[in-house]
């Protein structure tokens, strides 16, 4: 399989737990997307990277959320001190650099907080 | 500010029946415009990419529209089958930076 892959599928925690997600785009591909998506939305934009170097932060990412690309393949986000409004679908996509070209996403990693 | 509108939230038809999606856009200054495939509970599926230079793309039974005059893109769906019972979202890329903004998607029913 050659997509994006994202991992957990599923994650179940406890309010004030920190949590971390792994997604590992497409191998040539030099752009990923963070995105967020509550039940009957669209997804909201987080953060994108070109290659290792993160371009762009939503307001919507709170100073408890970061994301990484060490070495321009996978990221990571990790949400810390995690809060029931922070239940929702987080989805990384890639794509190749160029307004032109096509996203490809994940299949998600549903995040619970409880 | 860009929004992205579409409408209806949810529709149902039996099977066999042709059908067609609407979004609506309020800036038309767009990159272009995707058409995404979601099933519950899972990520997104690129199912239609149309650049702003284009009127239209094919993909199989589905053929999506884009009207930037107008603000509207359409995607139809020929001779519908339950598989294709699915939510379906468009997103708008204003830039190269490719962040899109989405609708919140229309919740396709197939009937058999």
């Amino acid at each position: 399989d050659t997509g994006v892959s994202q991992d957990p599928r599923h994650k179940i925690t406890k309010r004030g737990q920190n949590v971390t997600f792994r997604c590992d785009p497409i191998s040539e591909h030099n752009r990923l997307y963070w995105y967020r998506q509550t039940l009957g939305q669209g997804p909201e934009f987080l953060t994108y990277f070109q290659n290792e170097a993160q371009l762009e932060k939503s307001r919507l990412l709170s100073d408890r959320f970061s994301a990484e690309r060490p070495k321009g393949s996978f990221s990571t986000l990790e949400i810390q001190r995690t809060e029931q409004g922070d239940s929702a679908m987080y989805l990384c996509a890639s794509s190749l650099v160029g307004g032109d070209t096509e996203a490809f996403f994940g299949q998600g990693t549903r995040l619970t907080v409880v | 500010k860009q929004e992205v509108t579409q409408i209806p939230a949810a529709l149902s038809v039996p099977e066999g029946e042709n059908l067609v999606l609407n979004c609506s856009f309020t800036d038309s200054a767009i990159y272009n415009l995707q058409w995404f495939r979601q099933d519950p509970g899972k990520g997104l599926t690129s199912l239609l990419l149309i650049q702003s230079s284009q009127r239209e793309q094919t993909s199989g039974r589905l053929n999506a529209s884009l009207d930037k005059s107008s603000g509207r893109s359409t995607l139809y769906i020929a001779a519908s089958q339950p598989g294709d019972s699915a939510t379906y979202l468009c997103a708008a890329n204003m830039d190269s930076n490719y962040q899109l903004i989405w609708g919140a998607g229309t919740k396709l029913i197939i009937k058999p």
